[in-house]
């Protein structure tokens, strides 16, 4: 069974803290997506990491695929309230098409 | 360019009846998927179809089906509703076949909420 173990699952932070989201699995992903969704609306993708040890960067949003592309993670600095939202990483394995995805990060900042 | 189209926005139906959602691809895409997003429970897939054929079907009973249509767009039946089917249903595109080795990010409409009483 392929699993994709996100944490926290909540985090509820001040404006201007920063934070990182963890995304692990044990399975090689061709490639891994980052969304954010709003309440009753369907996901947006944020960014697609697909070279192991890529860094990409979105404003205050850094993105990092690991070296072996088993995990990843989400660090947001200096965190604002228009942050707020459900963060979702998805692999991608090569056969399939599906996405897998994780549980989400239930993301708070307070003013 | 317009994204990704779902309807109804919200769906209202009782035990044991049918369910019928639909999707509109991205203009120009030709892979459709389906999620179910629960409480609690993620986003599961359901469905993968690509020029017109079911491609892959994730864990779900039989009575989860669709279609998609010579225009791209999908249908997604599910009969013999049950309370546990109460959720929301996404819809995906994507711009490729998803052949091996490539990867093909996947947009997503707003979602249709299906609510079983």
């Amino acid at each position: 069974t392929q699993l994709l173990e996100q944490s926290p699952q909540f985090l509820s932070i001040q404006e201007g803290e920063n934070l990182t989201v963890y995304c692990n699995s044990s399975s090689v992903f061709s490639s891994l997506q980052w969304y954010r969704q709003e309440p009753g609306e369907g996901p947006v993708l944020l960014v697609t990491v697909v070279t192991g040890g890529e860094v990409k960067k979105l404003k205050r949003l850094t993105f990092q695929f690991g070296d072996a592309r088993k995990d990843s993670s989400l660090h947001i600095t200096a965190a604002q309230p228009g942050d707020t939202g459900l963060y979702l990483c998805a692999g991608r394995y090569n056969q399939g098409g599906k996405l897998i995805f994780g549980q989400g990060t239930e993301l708070s900042v307070k003013p | 360019e317009a994204g990704v189209t779902q309807s109804p926005t919200h769906l209202i139906k009782t035990r044991g009846q049918q369910a019928t959602l639909r999707c509109s691809p991205i203009s120009g895409h030709t892979s459709v998927y389906w999620y179910q997003q629960a409480l609690g429970l993620g986003l599961q897939f359901l469905l993968w179809y690509d020029e017109g054929e079911e491609r892959n079907r994730g864990n779900f009973p039989p009575r989860f089906s669709g279609r998609q249509f010579p225009n791209y767009s999908s249908e997604l039946n599910v009969n013999a509703l049950e309370l546990e089917d109460s959720a929301l249903y996404l819809c995906a595109s994507s711009g490729t076949s998803g052949i091996q080795g490539s990867y093909n990010e996947q947009f997503f409409g707003p979602g249709t909420r299906l609510t079983v009483l």
